[in-house]
């Protein structure tokens, strides 16, 4: 059973440099959803996308943040010229919800970004 | 906007105690309610849900019930187990096609034996 992966599971990054991270969701779901959850906090949506289209995104997400999924399988948040505000742990869900249903989101054990 | 309010913690409780965790939402129409949990090390897992008024989720004992007249869906449970210590968040997912999740602050539960 292979579940939604994220890579890597902790980055350490010197404030100003760019850094990416990886999602690969569950192999047969369709949607693939971006969270940010800072310490204390329930995970705030970034970003969703079904298939390789990108459908809807935050304000959360600023113009150093992008998202892409190529193919419609894997995506990957690339952050650009860090600052210390953006140290959060980065989540990633996947499901094969249709439209109008609500389902289950499967989630992975998140990607922690640290800027120094 | 939509938004949800979670009990604040951590909780504490004995072995065999009743717990309840409060969560209360805001939100346009008729949202679907979901409780996630957060074990030590894990990834967010889907505990339970109700998609309409009334509807009951329950799953490993937990339970909570959609109260559109209170808009709550508080989660309870009768008897905690030192294995039910984790974080606990309440969401919401609007109707008609917005598919995000809108999640509480989560309450992090401790049991002791």
């Amino acid at each position: 059973d292979t579940g939604v992966s994220q890579d890597p599971r902790h980055k350490i990054t010197k404030r100003g440099q760019n850094v990416t991270f990886r999602c690969d969701p569950i192999s047969e779901h369709n949607r693939l959803y971006w969270y940010r959850q800072t310490l204390g906090q329930g995970p705030e949506f970034l970003t969703y996308f079904q298939n390789e289209a990108q459908l809807e995104k935050s304000r959360l997400l600023s113009d150093r943040f992008s998202a892409e999924r190529p193919k419609g399988s894997f995506s990957t948040l690339e952050i650009q010229r860090t600052e210390q505000g953006d140290s959060a742990m980065y989540l990633c869900a996947s499901s094969a919800r249709d439209r109008g249903d609500t389902g289950e989101l499967f989630f992975g054990e998140g990607s922690r970004l640290t800027v120094l | 906007g939509d938004s949800v309010t979670q009990m604040e913690g951590p909780v504490t409780l004995s072995e065999e105690a009743f717990l309840t965790i409060n969560c209360t939402y805001t939100a346009t129409g008729y949202p679907s309610l979901f409780w996630y949990v957060q074990y030590p090390g894990e990834g967010l897992q889907l505990l339970l849900k109700a998609t309409k008024a009334d509807d009951k989720g329950s799953n490993k004992g937990f339970e909570a019930t959609y109260r559109k007249e209170t808009t709550s869906f508080h989660l309870e449970k009768g008897s905690v187990q030192v294995s039910d210590s984790a974080v606990y968040f309440c969401a919401l997912s609007a109707p008609f096609g917005n598919e995000k999740l809108t999640f509480g602050t989560g309450t992090r539960l401790t049991i002791i034996p």
